[in-house]
C-alpha cells in the first residue's frame, strides 16, 4: 500500500474536466514537500507533467494544472482528449521513510 | 537532448545478484546539482524508488531495499549502475533509470525507456 493515496481510476468524456487526487500525511505533503506528477502510457516510461506542485515543464499542455493544500495535492486536466488516457502518478518525499515516494497510480479513461 | 538507456541481463535466477547499467548520452553525468536514480515498476503495479547517486559518489537508498542495493557511478563512461543482491520473484519489474535534482523531494525529468528484469529459475 502506497504512502500517497490515489484513486485507482477516474473517467471523463471528451472535453470534460477531471481531477486526480493524491492524499498524503503530515510526514510528506503535509510537511510542505513538493508534489510532482507523471503521465505513463502503456509500455513507456513516465513523463514529467507537473513539478514543484504547480509548474508545467516546457512543452506540457496548459490543460494540465497542479495544486497542493494541506496533506493533499491534485492534478486537473481540462478539455479531456483521447490522448490523455493513461496512468498518472504523484511523487513526493516522506520524512519517516527518508525517501522519495510515489502514489499507487490512477488510470484515466476517456469515455 | 539528454538520453538515458538501461541495459541488463533480462533474466536472473532467484538468490543471484542482478546488475543493471544506465548509459547517459547527450550530456555529462558529472553535472552539478543533478542526481541519477533508479526506479522500478513490477508488472501491472506502481512505481518504487530504489536509489540515487551524485557524480562524486553521494548516495541515497530506499530504506526497505538498502541492505540489498548498491548504486555506483563511472564518470569516465558516463554511466551509473545498480546491483541488487539475493533477488526473488518480487524483484521482477521494469527498471528505469532517470535524472533528478538534489535531495529526495525533487522530480525525475529525464527517464530511460526501462528494461524488464525477470527473476525465475
Amino acid at each position: 500500500q502506497s504512502v500517497l493515496t490515489q484513486p485507482p481510476s477516474v473517467s471523463g468524456a471528451p472535453g470534460q474536466r477531471v481531477i486526480i487526487s493524491c492524499t498524503g500525511s503530515s510526514s510528506n505533503i503535509g510537511a510542505d514537500y513538493n508534489v510532482h506528477w507523471y503521465k505513463q502510457l502503456p509500455g513507456t516510461a513516465p513523463k514529467l507533467l507537473i513539478y514543484d506542485s504547480i509548474i508545467r515543464p516546457s512543452g506540457v499542455s496548459d490543460r494540465f494544472s497542479g495544486s497542493k493544500s494541506g496533506t493533499s495535492a491534485s492534478l486537473a486536466i481540462t478539455g479531456l482528449q483521447a490522448e490523455d488516457e493513461a496512468d498518472y502518478y504523484c511523487q513526493s518525499y516522506d520524512t519517516r521513510l527518508s525517501g522519495s515516494i510515489f502514489g499507487g497510480g490512477t488510470k484515466l479513461t476517456v469515455l | 537532448q539528454l538520453q538515458l538507456q538501461e541495459s541488463g541481463p533480462g533474466l536472473v535466477k532467484p538468490s543471484e545478484t542482478l546488475s543493471l547499467t544506465c548509459t547517459v548520452s547527450g550530456g555529462s553525468i558529472s553535472i552539478r546539482n543533478y542526481y541519477w536514480g533508479w526506479i522500478r515498476q513490477p508488472p501491472g503495479k506502481g512505481l518504487e524508488w530504489i536509489a540515487n547517486i551524485y557524480y562524486i559518489g553521494n548516495t541515497y537508498y530506499n530504506p526497505f531495499l538498502k541492505s540489498r542495493v548498491t548504486i555506483s557511478v563511472d564518470t569516465s563512461k558516463n554511466q551509473f549502475s545498480l546491483r541488487l543482491s539475493s533477488v526473488t520473484a518480487a524483484d521482477t519489474a521494469v527498471y528505469f533509470c532517470a535524472r533528478t535534482g538534489q535531495g529526495l523531494s525533487t522530480q525525475y525529468d529525464y527517464w530511460g525507456q526501462g528494461t524488464l528484469l525477470t527473476v525465475s529459475s
